[in-house]
C-alpha cells in the first residue's frame, strides 16, 4: 500500500516557468489538500478538494491551481513560478475532511525558483 | 480565529529520559488532534489520532492525551532513544468559515536525543 505518492521529491525552475507538482493516493480517499512548509510559517493550505471535480481555495492559493478528475489524483500546477514560491510542498489525503479521520501526508517535494 | 501553538521549540534530552511535549490551542470546541512526526528532509508521519470525546490514546512507547477545556495536549515519550529525534508537529482541524476541516499546525517541537 503505497499511501500518498507525490513526485517529483526536487526540483528546480526558473522565474516564470510553469510545472505540476504531481499528488497521488491509492487509500479511495476523498479528501485531498496541498499545503506548502516554509520556515518560521509552519504548513499553510494552498487548495483542497472534497471529491472528485470539486476544488476550493485554501489560506495562500495565489499562483497555483488545482483541478480534480479522478479520486486519486490532485495536481498542483504553478502557473509562472516566482522566488517567493521556494518551498517544501505536500499532499495529503483523508478519507473525508479531517474532521473525525486521520490525515496522512506524502514525501514532499522541495522547489526552487530561481 | 483557532491559534496552534508548541512550546519549546526546541528539546534536547539524554537518552532513556522519559519526555512530554504540549501543543495548546485557543478554542476548545475541537473534533480532534492528530500529532505528527517529521524527519529532517520527509514528509509527516502520523503517530496518534484523538477524538475529542477521548481523554488519551496510545501507540507503543507513545501517549497523547487531551484536555478540551483547558485546550492542551501533551505527547508522552517514554524511555527516548536518539531514533525519536524529529520534529514533532500537533494539528486541529479548522471547524468554521471556509477552509472547514482542514488542519491548523503548530510549529513543532524540534527534539534530539542524545545517547
Amino acid at each position: 500500500n503505497a499511501g500518498v505518492t507525490q513526485t517529483p521529491k526536487f526540483q528546480v525552475l526558473k522565474t516564470g516557468q510553469s510545472m505540476t507538482l504531481q499528488c497521488a493516493q491509492d487509500m479511495n480517499h476523498e479528501y485531498m489538500s496541498w499545503y506548502r512548509q516554509d520556515p518560521g510559517m509552519g504548513l499553510r493550505l494552498i487548495h483542497y478538494s472534497v471529491g472528485a471535480g470539486i476544488t476550493d481555495q485554501g489560506e495562500v492559493p495565489n499562483g497555483y491551481n488545482v483541478s480534480r478528475s479522478t479520486t486519486e489524483d490532485f495536481p498542483l500546477r504553478l502557473l509562472s513560478a516566482a522566488p517567493s514560491q521556494t518551498s517544501v510542498y505536500f499532499c495529503a489525503s483523508s478519507y473525508s475532511l479531517p474532521l473525525n479521520t486521520e490525515a496522512f501526508f506524502g514525501q514532499g517535494t522541495r522547489l526552487t525558483v530561481v | 480565529k483557532q491559534e496552534v501553538t508548541q512550546i519549546p521549540a526546541a528539546l534536547s534530552v539524554p537518552e532513556g529520559e522519559n519526555l512530554v511535549l504540549n501543543c495548546s490551542f485557543t478554542d476548545s470546541a475541537i473534533y480532534n488532534l492528530q500529532w505528527f512526526r517529521q524527519d529532517p528532509g520527509k514528509g509527516l508521519t502520523s503517530l496518534l489520532l484523538i477524538q475529542s470525546s477521548q481523554r488519551e490514546q496510545t501507540s507503543g512507547r507513545l501517549n497523547a492525551s487531551l484536555d478540551k477545556s483547558s485546550g492542551r495536549s501533551t505527547l508522552y515519550i517514554a524511555a527516548s532513544q536518539p531514533g525519536d529525534s524529529a520534529t514533532y508537529l500537533c494539528a486541529v482541524p479548522r471547524n468554521y468559515g471556509g477552509s472547514q476541516g482542514n488542519l491548523i499546525f503548530g510549529k513543532g517541537t524540534k527534539l534530539s536525543v542524545k545517547p
